[in-house]
């Protein structure tokens, strides 16, 4: 079945640092890919997203581009900063609308703590 | 403009006890979604509804009961609660999405129920 595979976490970075989350997905059809942030005590929110093969998704420092090649979708920040501190959520979606379909499929979560 | 409201934050329940988790949302969604997230583990999909009348199980839905009477409320229901539900629970909703890049997803703040 479809999946998603993130790295364990916690990862702890020093304010400034180059951040990596790895994410990979395994996926029968032709899925969009998305990151999900979630800050302390709050919901998750839509970081970024990516809809087909070698799209980038962009938003607010953060990066991942969609390797169909690696069926890959790694997150990445060139300087991180402490309010970036939360937990990441990769997610696929794969389309089979027009019937039942809809929820996304999630990675287990890494958390990020960014030190001063 | 509110977007997905959940109540109650927090509860405590005694083994055997029931109660209604209340999801609602104001952005004339179709599609609305129960998770729960267990540290360590992500989001699992309880049920999810695409519609007023519409509902069908996720991929945890054992313990649970929703319904979909208006397009703006899904309430969950747990009866008999045990240890196991111990967790927090996310709604979330979204427009029909017409492809799967389309699928958005608008969470909640999250209710974090314990069972003693």
């Amino acid at each position: 079945g479809d999946s998603v595979t993130q790295m364990e976490g916690p990862v702890t970075l020093s304010e400034e640092a180059f951040l990596t989350i790895n994410c990979t997905y395994t996926a029968t059809g032709y899925p969009s890919l998305f990151w999900y942030v979630q800050y302390p005590g709050e919901g998750l929110q839509l970081l970024l997203k990516a809809t087909k093969a070698d799209d980038k998704g962009s938003n607010k420092g953060f990066e991942a581009t969609y390797r169909k090649e690696t069926t890959s979708f790694h997150l990445e920040k060139g300087s991180v900063q402490v309010s970036d501190s939360a937990v990441y959520f990769c997610a696929l979606s794969v389309g089979n609308y027009g019937g039942s379909q809809g929820n996304l499929i999630f990675g287990k979560g890494t958390k990020l703590s960014v030190k001063p | 403009n509110a977007g997905v409201t959940q109540t109650p934050k927090f509860r405590i329940l005694k083994i055997g006890q029931s109660m209604t988790l209340q999801c609602a949302q104001d952005m004339n969604h179709n599609y609305m979604y129960w998770y729960r997230q267990d540290p360590g583990m992500g989001l699992k999909l309880i049920y999810y509804s695409v519609g007023a009348g519409i509902t069908d199980k996720g991929e945890v839905p054992n313990g649970y009961n929703v319904s979909r009477s208006t397009t703006e409320d899904f309430p969950l229901r747990l009866e008999l609660a045990a240890p196991s539900q111990t967790s927090v629970y996310f709604c979330a909703s979204s427009a029909q999405p017409k492809y799967s890049g389309a699928n958005v997803l608008t969470f909640g703040a999250g209710s974090r129920l314990t069972v003693l």
